[in-house]
């Protein structure tokens, strides 16, 4: 079974400053497709930046990238540049390469960008 | 640009009583899911569905859930017999591949 572990329930950071929040998984499968989403105060889940394992280019979506590093299974988050709208709890989430796949998600880290 | 649309936006009901939750996908996706969070935990999967029937749940998904697309449009979860611990945020969320996208939520509070 596959499992994903965030262990920072809480971050905070300057806003203007770069911050980087960490995602390990566990997993037997070679493909599979890795995401973060935010989760504002309203609850809402958007997503963020989805990276394809079988890629080794890390994805970026403006100010938003990643850290793959597929032989520890580590996929951390890296947002420069934080902005007030930046807060809000963000979730790692796994899915195999199966159209239709379901995702698993981390516990989530609790980010707050501070004026 | 298209979205994933719920209603209702928060729902109360007695324990022991049937709800519906209402999810319009967005149109020319093809797979369809539904996940819950209970406040304060992860966001946990609790079944997807494709080509009108159930591909995958989980443990949670028990006899007092099931889905239903009755109309092409619409895609809903049915809970039967509502219990305390039902009481979270049920999200819905499509896709046509590998990206899903999810509505706003419905947080269910049975009292």
């Amino acid at each position: 079974a596959q499992t994903v572990t965030q262990s920072q329930p809480e971050m905070s950071v300057q806003e203007a400053e770069t911050v980087t929040l960490s995602c390990t998984y566990d997993t037997s499968e070679n493909n599979y497709y890795l995401f973060w989403y935010k989760q504002p105060p309203s609850r809402q889940m958007i997503l963020v930046i989805r990276q394809e394992a079988y890629k080794q280019q890390n994805a970026t979506e403006n100010r938003f990238s990643v850290n793959f590093q597929k032989a520890a299974k580590s996929f951390s988050l890296k947002i420069s540049d934080s902005q007030l709208g930046d807060t809000a709890m963000y979730f790692c989430a796994f899915m195999k390469q199966s159209p239709g796949g379901k995702l698993i998600f981390g516990q989530g880290t609790e980010l707050s960008v501070k004026p | 640009e298209p979205e994933v649309t719920q209603t209702p936006s928060h729902q109360v009901t007695q324990m022991g009583q049937e709800v519906i939750l209402r999810c319009v996908p967005i149109s020319n996706h093809l797979y369809f899911y539904w996940y819950r969070q209970i406040l304060g935990q992860k966001v946990e999967f609790l079944v997807s569905f494709y080509n009108n029937e159930i591909s995958e749940k989980s443990e949670i998904f028990d006899d007092q859930f099931s889905v239903e697309r009755p109309d092409g449009s619409n895609f809903t979860l049915k809970i039967r017999s509502t219990k305390l611990e039902d009481s979270a945020m049920y999200f819905c969320a499509s896709a046509t591949g590998y990206e899903q996208y999810f509505g706003p939520g419905t947080r269910l509070t049975v009292t």
